[in-house]
């Protein structure tokens, strides 16, 4: 398998513009996040889905942020407008429902997002 | 307070002693608990996992569990400067987020050849 999967790994954009980070997930997992991860903070969980469905958007910081799983094997992650303050690296994880609370996530490369 | 909290660091040892990282959690819930290592630039990946109470060694790596001081730690023996990375402390709650895990800040160790 080739793990989690995430597009692109370096985004450089200018304040204002919109920014749409991509995830695919471990075939066959069925719980993803969306974290992000800075020095100040640490890391991050922005939302997460289970079966496709969105459980917890409690950590998505704006309205600016949205979120996004069309099918079990996609998930975008978006901002706009994209602000200075944005930039950190966005880590999508994967995991599998089945082994519950136990789960263990299977995290991607990230995207390392710049707003400048 | 924090969810998880793990000592601020960064820690530095020599090479070959024992390295101790430290965390501790504010869920009484909480019933998994998982050491994920990050290095510089990299993901984080799964080094170790407990549920019981008690310890739990994977060849140089111990985790420690005592959930009545709500406390979970790991042991690295033998540290080598490729132990050098920063570690997470995460941990799972049963229930409806069952699969959601909260991290710490995370602790970064350096090992001194």
């Amino acid at each position: 398998d080739a793990g989690v999967i995430q597009s692109p790994r370096h985004e450089v954009t200018e304040m204002g513009q919109e920014v749409t980070l991509r995830c695919k997930p471990i075939s066959g997992h069925d719980y993803l996040f969306w974290y992000r991860q800075t020095m100040m903070r640490g890391l991050e969980l922005l939302i997460y889905f289970n079966n496709n469905v969105p459980i917890d958007d409690s950590g998505m910081p704006e309205d600016r942020f949205s979120a996004k799983m069309p099918n079990a094997s996609f998930s975008t992650l978006k901002i706009q407008p994209s602000e200075p303050r944005d930039s950190a690296v966005y880590f999508c994880a994967s995991s599998l429902a089945s082994t519950g609370w136990r789960a263990e996530a299977f995290f991607g490369q990230g995207t390392r997002l710049t707003v400048v | 307070q924090k969810e998880v909290e793990q000592n601020s660091g960064p820690l530095s040892v020599p090479e070959g002693a024992i390295a101790s990282l430290n965390c501790t959690y504010s869920d009484r819930v909480s019933q998994s608990f998982f050491w994920y290592r990050q290095y510089s630039g990299k993901s984080p990946e799964l080094i170790m996992s407990i549920y019981s109470n008690g310890d739990k060694e994977d060849g140089r790596f111990t985790a420690q569990l005592n959930k009545a001081s709500q406390y979970v730690s790991l042991l690295i023996r033998d540290s080598q400067p490729s132990d050098s990375a920063t570690y997470l402390c995460a941990v799972n709650i049963r229930g409806t987020n069952a699969g959601k895990s909260t991290f710490g800040d995370g602790t970064t160790l350096t090992v001194k050849p």
